[in-house]
């Protein structure tokens, strides 16, 4: 364990259902991430958020919509995805400076 | 944005060779980092080196900031050191790092 949890670690689901990736970091980090890594392509950053605020969002499609509640967790809410949606999402956490970037086991996702 | 490039995209070693893995990047960087994504996908930090150089029992990472590139050493390979490289930067603007693609190393008994 790296002191960020992800789960679950897969997930099968439907194009018509909602489910949820959580995160939880123990490291006292004030920034999370979520990235998407799709097969043969490089890590993709989805969101940012830094002290509990939003700080980016890079275009991602509204049926991913995260969630921070407070430093220590970060959800990722899915509803109506697509089969191109599969891949792993893995969750980060960091000092706001960038420092001590720290990545979760990720959950690999698989759209049917 | 920043691109960021690794090479070479492939590696194949066998156990006891030496390998120098390369990411040039093109714009100044706060931060550079270099990460290994074992066959299960996790993601471990391997060194912090925004410039200079850092050794940690095999391996060992150089970045000079000043012409934008950054090597890793890896001495010895063992069988467990197979897996994706990745490259990260992060931009002067904030604190999202930005990957390269990665290189694969395998590494044969």
């Amino acid at each position: 364990e790296t002191g960020v949890t992800q789960t679950p670690r897969h997930l099968v689901m439907g194009m018509t259902n909602k489910k949820s990736l959580k995160c939880e970091q123990h490291l006292g980090h004030n920034a999370m991430y979520w990235y998407k890594q799709s097969a043969k392509k490089p890590l993709e950053l989805m969101f940012v958020y830094s002290l509990e605020e939003r700080v980016e969002n890079n275009s991602v499609p509204s049926r991913f919509s995260p969630e921070c509640p407070n430093s220590s967790h970060l959800f990722l809410h899915l509803h109506t995805l697509q089969p191109e949606d599969s891949a792993l999402y893995l969750c980060a956490s960091s000092q706001e400076t960038g420092y001590g970037y720290t990545f979760g086991s990720g959950t690999r996702l698989t759209v049917v | 944005g920043i691109q960021v490039e690794q090479s070479p995209p492939d590696l194949i070693l066998q156990e006891g060779a030496n390998s120098t893995l390369r990411c040039n990047f093109s714009d100044s960087v706060n931060n550079l980092q270099w990460f290994h994504q074992n066959p299960w996908g996790q993601l471990i930090n391997l060194f912090y080196i925004p410039s200079g150089t850092k050794q940690n029992g095999r391996l060992s990472a150089t970045t000079v900031a000043t012409e934008r590139y950054s090597l890793l050493y890896i001495s010895s390979s063992q069988t467990t050191d197979s897996g994706v490289y990745f490259c990260a930067v992060e931009e002067t603007s904030g604190s999202r790092l930005t990957f390269g693609e990665g290189t694969q190393l395998t590494v044969n008994p």
